[in-house]
This record gives C-alpha cells, sequence and structure tokens, in this order.
C-alpha cells in the first residue's frame, strides 16, 4: 500500500522560508521513473503544482515560482522536503506531496495536504 | 501556457441520476489528462488517467472521454458519497508543465 503524508509548520511568517516534508512508503525513489510531486490549494482556489523530483535527481519547478523553490530527497528515510523562501500571505495553501512516475505524468497518490498559513 | 477550463462550476444532480462534467484546454493536449477527486479532509484521488483510463480501484461507474482539446468526466447513477470537487490535469508536451481547471463541484440533492 502506498502513503504519503506531509508535514510541517501551520504558520509562517511573512519573508520567512517555509520547509515542508513528504515522508512515504509503499514505494521508493531508488526505483526507475519513480518521483514525488508537490501540490498546492489555497483555501476556494485551484490546484497549482509546484515542484517535483525524480528518482535521478531530475528536478522541475513551476515557471512562476521556480526562484523560490529548492527541492531534496533522502532515499534513506523515504523522505522529500521542499522550500518556499520569502513567504507571504498568498502562500496560504494546503500543500499536497504525490507520487508521479515517468511516461505516466499525472499523480497517482496522494498525501491528505497540510495547511499553511502564512500570517504576522 | 496551457489553460485548462472547467464547466460547469457547480453542479446538482440526485441520487441514481448521470453527472457529466466538461473540460476543455486551451490547446491540444491529445489524451494527456487526468481527473481527480478532492473530498474535504482526505487525500485526493486519481479516477482518470489518459482521457479514458480507469485507475485502479475506481468504480465503473466513473469514465472518461475525448481527445484534443474538449474533455467530459461522466458518472452514471451518482451516490451521495460521489460528493466532491472534481478537477482535470493536463500533462501534455515534454517536460509537462502540470496545469489544473479551477474544478466542478459536484452536489447531490
Amino acid at each position: 500500500q502506498i502513503t504519503l503524508k506531509e508535514s510541517g509548520p501551520t504558520l509562517v511568517e511573512p519573508t520567512q522560508t517555509l520547509t515542508l516534508t513528504c515522508t512515504f512508503s509503499g514505494f521508493s525513489l531508488t526505483h526507475s521513473g519513480v518521483g514525488v510531486a508537490w501540490i498546492r490549494q489555497p483555501p476556494g482556489k485551484a490546484l497549482e503544482w509546484l515542484a517535483l523530483i525524480y528518482w535521478d535527481d531530475d528536478r522541475r519547478f513551476s515557471p512562476s515560482l521556480k526562484s523560490r523553490l529548492t527541492i531534496t530527497k533522502d532515499t534513506s528515510k523515504n523522505q522529500v522536503v521542499l522550500t518556499m523562501t520569502d513567504m507571504d500571505p498568498v502562500d496560504t495553501a494546503t500543500y499536497f506531496c504525490a507520487r508521479i512516475k515517468m511516461a505516466a505524468e499525472y499523480f497517482h497518490q496522494w498525501g491528505q495536504g497540510t495547511l499553511v498559513t502564512i500570517s504576522p | 501556457e496551457i489553460v485548462m477550463t472547467q464547466s460547469p462550476a457547480t453542479l446538482s444532480v440526485s441520487p441514481g441520476e448521470r453527472a457529466t462534467l466538461s473540460c476543455r484546454a486551451s490547446q491540444n493536449i491529445n489524451n494527456y489528462l487526468a481527473w481527480y477527486q478532492l473530498k474535504p479532509g482526505q487525500a485526493p484521488r486519481l479516477l482518470i488517467y489518459g482521457a479514458s483510463t480507469r485507475a485502479t480501484d475506481i468504480p465503473a461507474r466513473f469514465s472518461g472521454s475525448g481527445s484534443g482539446t474538449e474533455f467530459t468526466l461522466t458518472i452514471n447513477s451518482v451516490q451521495s458519497e460521489d460528493l466532491a470537487v472534481y478537477y482535470c490535469q493536463q500533462y501534455e508536451g515534454w517536460p509537462p508543465t502540470y496545469t489544473f481547471g479551477l474544478g466542478t463541484k459536484l452536489e447531490i440533492k
């Protein structure tokens, strides 16, 4: 059974850096073709893809957010970490991580998400 | 950027009826389209990929169709548990750009 779970702070002050961790089980980021992506959903708004990392360290980012994002993986811990700098209240959202596969570039399984509020 | 437009924004259907949800792409995406179901407090669920292939363990009452720029998610014999927001997502191109529609909220009368 594949599971993913997001963790991190629920409240971040403006201009600070957000660090989120996705801990997963049921698959490995050492396996060819496997990747983990981050997607967010502001309250009442649409889903927005942020970034992804593949088993071979191939990284891709949303063009509009690329300058603020970093994504790394720790295969020994089955974790993927997303950092987003210079947070703003408009970044308030539920942040999801999801499993993706190369050549099947949709989001196969998702975590439940974690709500992050940006406020002083 | 490929823009995905979903309609209607809200759809109200009685149990047992059919629900038809539409998704339009701003340019040809072939069949690189997925549908997801989002319920509050739950992990989003992949329903359809490749425009028409049901994901694992998805009930047969969910079906997808379309190609190019026009796509449809059909839910036959809607059940109360289908109350959710449904999103389409395109993944065309290399590398893909992964854009979502704004969603259709399915209400059960």
